[in-house]
Formats: C-alpha cells, structure tokens, sequence
C-alpha cells in the first residue's frame, strides 16, 4: 500500500518570503502522479500543483514549484515571495494509475504566513 | 458549471440518529470519490462509486455506513446510528474520467452529540 509522510505539523515564515514543504512518498509502482492541495479555513480543498512521475521536469504554477525526486520518492513544494492569502493546510497526494484512483494524502503542513 | 457541491454544509446529530451527506458532482462527472477528515488529519479514502455502482468501498467501515450513486440525483453517504466517533469533515470529489483531475466539494462537517 502506498503510503505519503508530510514531517512538518507547522511552518511559519514572513511574507515575502520563500518556504519549502517537504513531502515523501512509499510506492511499487513506476507511473503514478503526485499533488499539493491547498486547504484553507474555508475547508476547501484547492488545488495548488501536479506533477506525473514520467515526467522529469519539475511542475511550476506561478510562485508554486516542486522538487521531485523520483529515487527519493521525495515532492517538496516551494511556495515563493509568500502571501498572506498561503496561510493553510498544504497536503501531499499521491494517485495510482494502477487500480482505483484513489487519493492517499499525508498528515498535512500547517503553514502561517505572518505580516 | 458549477463545482461539486455538497450539503449540508453542517449536519448536528444525536448519538443514534442517521446522517445523509449529500454530493452533487460536476455536471458530466461520473466518477464519484468519498473522503473522510478527522480534525488535524489527512483525507482519508473511503469509497469511489461510478453511476449506480460501487467500484471500491475499501476505506468504508464495514458496519453503519453506506454509499450510493443512483442514475439519477446526487451521491448519498449514510451514517446510521452514528457515534461521538463519527464526527469529522466528509469530503467529497468528482472526475470526468480516470487519470482527470478530481474536483473537490467544500465538506460537510457532521458534530455528533
């Protein structure tokens, strides 16, 4: 089974500034893809990046960006000149492509962004 | 289009009364996904349903709880006799096809008292 570890409960940084999320990932499988979602105190969950692991190319939506490192099973999420409006939970995902397609999330990242 | 909307939004049961959390996916989305969060956790799995059947229901408990996904009208979660234990967020999340992307509802947070 696959299995998805976030080791930081909370983060917290000022704004502007840059912040790393770390993310690492368990699986058999050699095609899958990976996510951020973004949950704010609405409890929405937002869709912040993606990445498919055939793809060596690292994702890059605006300030968001990832680090992947298939051999590492490792998905950092870079979130850059951070805003006030990235204070949330961030959770990794991974997605199968094998079998039902099913989401397995980590314990998620408290992240504050202060003024 | 509008996104997947689920309701209610909050739900407040008594120990031992039924709960039904509704999902409506977006519009053409087949592909119907339960998520359950406790407070401070992860989404965790419960149930992917395709129009009028159950693909995978491995994260459902094995008692109490129910899904469906009729033809017609929205996907339902039921909860009966539910628990001080079953309080927590129920997410809900659809897709076009395998492989799209899955579109989340806002939750529904279900307090049992």
């Amino acid at each position: 089974a696959q299995t998805v570890t976030q080791s930081q409960p909370e983060m917290s940084v000022q704004e502007a500034e840059t912040v790393t999320l770390s993310c690492t990932y368990d699986t058999s499988e050699s095609n899958y893809y990976l996510f951020w979602y973004k949950q704010p105190p609405s409890r929405q969950m937002i869709l912040v990046i993606r990445q498919e692991a055939y793809k060596q190319q690292n994702a890059t939506e605006n300030r968001f960006s990832v680090n992947f490192q298939k051999a590492a099973k490792s998905f950092s999420l870079k979130i850059s000149d951070s805003q006030l409006g990235d204070t949330a939970m961030y959770f990794c995902a991974f997605l199968g492509i094998q079998g039902a397609q099913k989401l397995v999330f980590g314990q998620g990242t408290r992240l504050t962004i202060n003024p | 289009n509008a996104g997947v909307m689920q309701n209610p939004r909050h739900l407040v049961r008594r120990r031992g009364q039924e709960a039904r959390l509704r999902c409506s996916p977006m519009k053409g989305h087949s592909h119907v996904y339960w998520y359950r969060q406790l407070p401070e956790e992860g989404l965790k799995f419960m149930v992917y349903l395709q129009k009028e059947n159950i693909i995978d229901e491995s994260g459902m408990p094995k008692e109490r709880f129910s899904a469906e996904f009729p033809k017609e009208g929205p996907s339902i979660l039921r909860i009966q006799q539910v628990v001080r234990g079953d309080s927590a967020a129920y997410f809900c999340a659809s897709q076009l096809d395998v492989n799209t992307e899955a579109f989340f509802g806002q939750g529904t947070r279900l307090t049992v008292v």
